[in-house]
């Protein structure tokens, strides 16, 4: 039974640059949320995605923008790099909307020169 | 708006000891869910347990336990006879029903032989 799965492991980009992110659900998991930890914090809610919509946003900028497939994998895609947005990000796969167990996956270490 | 605070920003105890891990919460809903995150040195974010508001039981799971007090608004994970693995960054979360869950700043937990 395959968990959560994220790529690339390790990203380094030049600030002003555009990344994409990239997240596999646990198998039979139809609900992909995203967040971003930065050193020392707890992960913080960017979106979440559900039946390839947008169904609740944290407080992220426009930035900030994703989707997800129909086979339920989504992307995390990130324009206009800042410094600040150098940080761990985690994705986590859940059965349907609400306040569900979620399973993460190990994250994208991104980094921002 | 909702919180959660972990007030231990790190602990440490020597191996088989006992240790409480505090969480405090705020939530202007009366349905609301909290939840406990392990999250070791490989970063992966591992599910402990989910908590309604409405069910007050304490629970017991081999080692862990969790105290949920709603007259305090508090939510504690105590580790008995701690062992070296149970090393790692614990996070306590709150979710209301159809909305984003609010992770905690985590606490730094250091088992040592």
């Amino acid at each position: 039974d395959a968990g959560v799965t994220q790529s690339p492991t390790h990203l380094i980009k030049t600030r002003g640059q555009q990344v994409t992110l990239r997240c596999s659900p646990k198998s039979g998991h139809d609900t992909v949320s995203w967040y971003q930890q930065a050193l020392g914090q707890g992960p913080q809610f960017i979106f979440q995605y559900y039946e390839e919509e947008e169904r609740q946003r944290g407080n992220f900028p426009d930035r900030f923008s994703g989707h997800q497939f129909p086979n339920y994998s989504s992307e995390l895609n990130v324009n206009a790099l800042l410094l600040g947005d150098s940080a761990l990000y985690l994705c986590a796969s859940s059965l349907g909307q609400g306040p569900y167990e979620q399973y993460f996956g190990p994250g994208t270490r991104l980094t921002v020169t | 708006a909702q919180k959660v605070t972990q007030a231990q920003t790190e602990i440490s105890v020597v191996e088989k000891e006992d240790v409480t891990l505090d969480c405090v919460y705020e939530t202007r809903d009366t349905t609301y869910y909290l939840f406990w995150y392990k999250q070791p040195p490989s970063g992966e974010l591992v599910f402990l347990i989910r908590r309604n508001s409405f069910d007050e039981q304490n629970e017991i799971s081999g080692r862990y336990s969790w105290n949920f007090q709603k007259s305090t608004s508090s939510f504690n994970f105590t580790i008995t006879a701690s062992q070296v693995v149970d090393s790692a960054v614990y996070f306590c979360a709150l979710s209301e029903p159809d909305d984003k869950i609010i992770f905690g700043k985590g606490t730094r937990l250091h088992i040592l032989p």
